[in-house]
């Protein structure tokens, strides 16, 4: 399977729990990025990398929030101390550098807060 | 004010019928613009990149407006599996690729 890989596709946490989703781009794609999606909104932008380099990241990130791509491949999605808030689609997307690129997206991993 | 926007629909399209929508975007120096289509609870899927002059991609036509800052999808013979929604995408050329998403327009195609 050549696209960009999400693990877990459904996650259901209680409130207070740490979770962790995993995002495997696809190889020849340096740069990786996650977003966000709530019903009926776009994605909204969390952060991204460029290799192992987190770049930028989205005011939506509070500290409770983290990401690593350690070795520029794959790269996995931190939440500490879940709020019900923070219920969503959580979309990683991977591209090849420049502009004139559009984003291969993953299937997602949908996150329920309880 | 929202640097993409969009008008959420929905739009219902007779099957066979030709039906456009808009969005427009904020940031005057935005460099790249794209159509992604995403089906219900899936992930958003490329539909096609926008020129400057307007391109076709079978029954699909984009167009845009860099003076008055839109974007246009027109889709002609509307086919059922056409229902979804379209998001308007806009690169605003800074460091990164970064894409900002707009809301989405909803299309139905019924029979």
């Amino acid at each position: 399977d050549t696209g960009v890989s999400q693990n877990p596709r459904h996650k259901i946490t209680k409130r207070g729990q740490n979770v962790t989703f995993r995002c495997d781009p696809i190889s020849e794609h340096n740069r990786l990025y996650w977003y966000r999606q709530t019903l009926g909104q776009g994605p909204e932008f969390l952060t991204y990398f460029q290799n192992e380099a987190q770049l930028e990241k989205s005011r939506l990130l509070s500290d409770r929030f983290s990401a690593e791509r350690p070795k520029g491949s794959f790269s996995t999605l931190e939440i500490q101390r879940t709020e019900q808030g923070d219920s969503a689609m959580y979309l990683c997307a991977s591209s090849l550098p420049g502009e004139n690129y559009g984003y291969t997206f993953g299937s997602g991993t949908r996150l329920t807060v309880v | 004010r929202k640097e993409v926007e969009q008008d959420p629909g929905p739009f219902n399209v007779p099957e066979g019928a030709t039906v456009a929508f808009n969005c427009t975007y904020s940031n005057s120096a935005s460099q790249s613009f794209f159509w992604y289509r995403q089906d219900c609870r899936k992930e958003p899927k490329l539909l096609m990149s926008v020129y400057s002059s307007g391109n076709e991609d079978g029954r699909f036509t984009a167009q845009l407006n860099r003076a008055s800052q839109y974007i246009s999808l027109l889709i002609r013979d509307s086919k059922l599996s056409d229902s979804a929604t379209y998001l308007c995408v806009v690169n605003r050329g800074a460091a990164g690729n970064k894409l900002t998403f707009g809301g989405g327009t909803r299309v139905l195609v019924k029979p």
